[in-house]
């Protein structure tokens, strides 16, 4: 069966430290993989999704990139934090179009 | 440029009765549509999904209705238990993007 991890689970940072959350998933191939974001009292945004290694589409411009190193490793980074990246990070997999979406448990990132 | 819009940030239903939330997307292009449910800290759970050729898809308590001309989706919950309670989102793709509402918080009461 397919999962998907995410870590950490929680995250204090200091502003202008830099960022690395990691997503894999196991028990499948050339899945599309979406960061997504959810800050205080606010919606899922999409930040950027990939639908192969090396492929990134970026939704929102902002201070953080994401890089698909892996077929199925989906990672999230910031040279230097803003308070305004504090948030709930959710990775989530699927296998194409019109299919749902399968999340992980999110990683709490608070920047101090 | 919010292309998923939920419109009621929150909805307050009995144990028992129908709780109807409500969804209204913005791009033609979006053909496929889902609901999600959410706990606090925890990734959304996947609960029900409906195509654009369909108008109407059930799934035990869980019944999404389509209105493309409208651009309107609905999910209604019949009978709501308290275990309902949590925040729901519609999520809507055209292509590889799947775009998320804002969500609407359900409280199921007693």
């Amino acid at each position: 069966s397919q999962t998907i991890h995410q870590w950490p689970a929680t995250l204090v940072q200091p502003v202008g430290s830099p960022l690395s959350l990691e997503c894999t998933v196991e028990g499948t191939s050339n899945p599309n993989l979406y960061w997504y974001r959810q800050a205080a009292g606010r919606g899922l945004q999409l930040l950027f999704y990939s639908v192969g290694i090396g492929q990134i589409s970026s939704e929102v411009p902002q201070n953080l990139s994401a890089s698909r190193p892996q077929d199925r490793q989906f990672i999230l980074s910031s040279k230097k934090l803003l308070l305004s990246d504090s948030g709930f990070y959710l990775c989530a997999w699927s296998v194409g179009r019109h299919t749902e979406a399968f999340f992980g448990q999110g990683t709490r990132l608070t920047v101090v | 440029d919010q292309q998923v819009k939920q419109n009621s940030p929150s909805l307050s239903v009995q144990e028992g009765r129908i709780s109807i939330l409500n969804c209204d997307y913005t791009n033609s292009m979006f053909d496929y549509f889902l609901w999600y449910k959410k706990y606090p800290a925890e990734g959304p759970t996947f609960l029900i999904s409906i195509s654009s050729i369909k108008d109407k898809n059930e799934d035990g308590r869980f019944t999404v209705f389509l209105n493309k001309s409208a651009k309107h989706l609905s999910l209604h919950i019949v009978p709501s238990q308290p275990g309902d309670s949590a925040v729901y989102f519609c999520a809507a793709t055209g292509t590889d993007k799947l775009i998320f509402g804002t969500g609407t918080r359900l409280q199921v009461f007693p």
